[in-house]
C-alpha cells in the first residue's frame, strides 16, 4: 500500500453514461497526476496538478475528460459520454515537491469497462 | 520524439534463476530513469531512481544499472521468487523545463516466475 487511495476500484457502464473517479493522494503531496493504462501498455500521462492548480493537460484529454482538485487534496477524473475506447485502467499518482527526482507513488487504479 | 523500448515482451524463468530485463531510450534532455514494479491489477511501485551520474542502483534482490552514453538500462533480478511475478516498466524523466517534467513509460516487461 503506497499511502494512495482510489476509488471505485471497478466501474462498468454503458457507452453515453457519465463516470467520475476519485483520487485521495498521500497528504501533504503537493503534485497530483493522472495516468490511463490499457492492456499490455505503459501508463500514459493524462494531466497534472501543483496544489489546485492544473498545470498541464495531455493531447489525450479530449473535451469529454476534466479532471479537478478544488481544495488541493484530493482529485477527481470525470468522464462524459463514454465511449467503448474509454475502457481502460486510470491510474493517480502522487508527488512530494517539485523536482523531476521526486518519486510519485501511484494508487491501485480504477478499472473502467465501457459496454 | 521520447520514446523507451523494453526487452524482451516477456519472460518466463524458473525459481531461484537470476534474469535480467532491458531498456533503450531516446528521451532528451534526460532527467532519470525509473524502474517500477506493477502487479496484476494494481498500481507501479517505484524499485529504483537513477539519475545521470549513477551507473549502478539496488534495492534488495534488484539491481539497475545506468549507461547514458548508450542511452540503455537493465534490472537485474536474482534469485527470483514467485512473487517477482508482475510487470517491470521502465520510465524515463525528461526536464521540459520551468519545473515541468515529462515521464515516458514503456510498455513493460511480463516476468512469469514458475516453480
Amino acid at each position: 500500500d503506497t499511502g494512495v487511495s482510489q476509488n471505485p476500484r471497478h466501474k462498468i457502464t454503458k457507452r453515453g453514461q457519465n463516470v467520475t473517479f476519485r483520487c485521495d493522494p498521500i497528504s501533504e503531496h503537493n503534485r497530483l497526476y493522472w495516468y490511463r493504462q490499457t492492456l499490455g501498455q505503459g501508463p500514459e500521462f493524462l494531466t497534472y496538478f501543483q496544489n489546485e492548480a492544473q498545470l498541464e493537460k495531455s493531447r489525450l484529454l479530449s473535451d469529454r475528460f476534466s479532471a479537478e482538485r478544488p481544495k488541493g487534496s484530493f482529485s477527481t477524473l470525470e468522464i462524459q459520454r463514454t465511449e467503448q475506447g474509454d475502457s481502460a485502467m486510470y491510474l493517480c499518482a502522487s508527488q512530494l515537491g517539485t523536482s523531476g527526482g521526486n518519486e510519485q507513488f501511484f494508487g491501485p487504479g480504477t478499472r473502467l469497462t465501457v459496454l | 520524439k521520447n520514446q523507451v523500448e523494453q526487452s524482451p515482451q516477456s519472460l518466463i524463468i524458473l525459481e531461484g534463476k537470476n534474469c535480467t530485463l532491458q531498456c533503450n531510450y531516446t528521451v532528451s534532455p534526460f532527467s532519470n530513469l525509473r524502474w517500477y514494479k506493477q502487479d496484476t491489477g494494481r498500481g507501479p511501485v517505484s524499485l529504483t531512481i537513477m539519475t545521470f551520474s549513477e551507473n549502478t542502483k539496488s534495492n534488495g534482490r534488484y539491481t539497475a544499472t545506468l549507461d547514458a552514453d548508450t542511452k540503455q538500462s537493465s534490472l537485474h533480478i536474482t534469485a527470483s521468487q514467485l512473487s517477482d511475478s508482475a510487470s517491470y516498466i521502465c520510465v524515463v524523466s525528461a526536464n521540459a523545463g520551468a519545473g515541468s517534467y515529462q515521464l515516458t513509460f514503456g510498455k513493460g516487461t511480463k516476468l512469469s516466475v514458475i516453480p
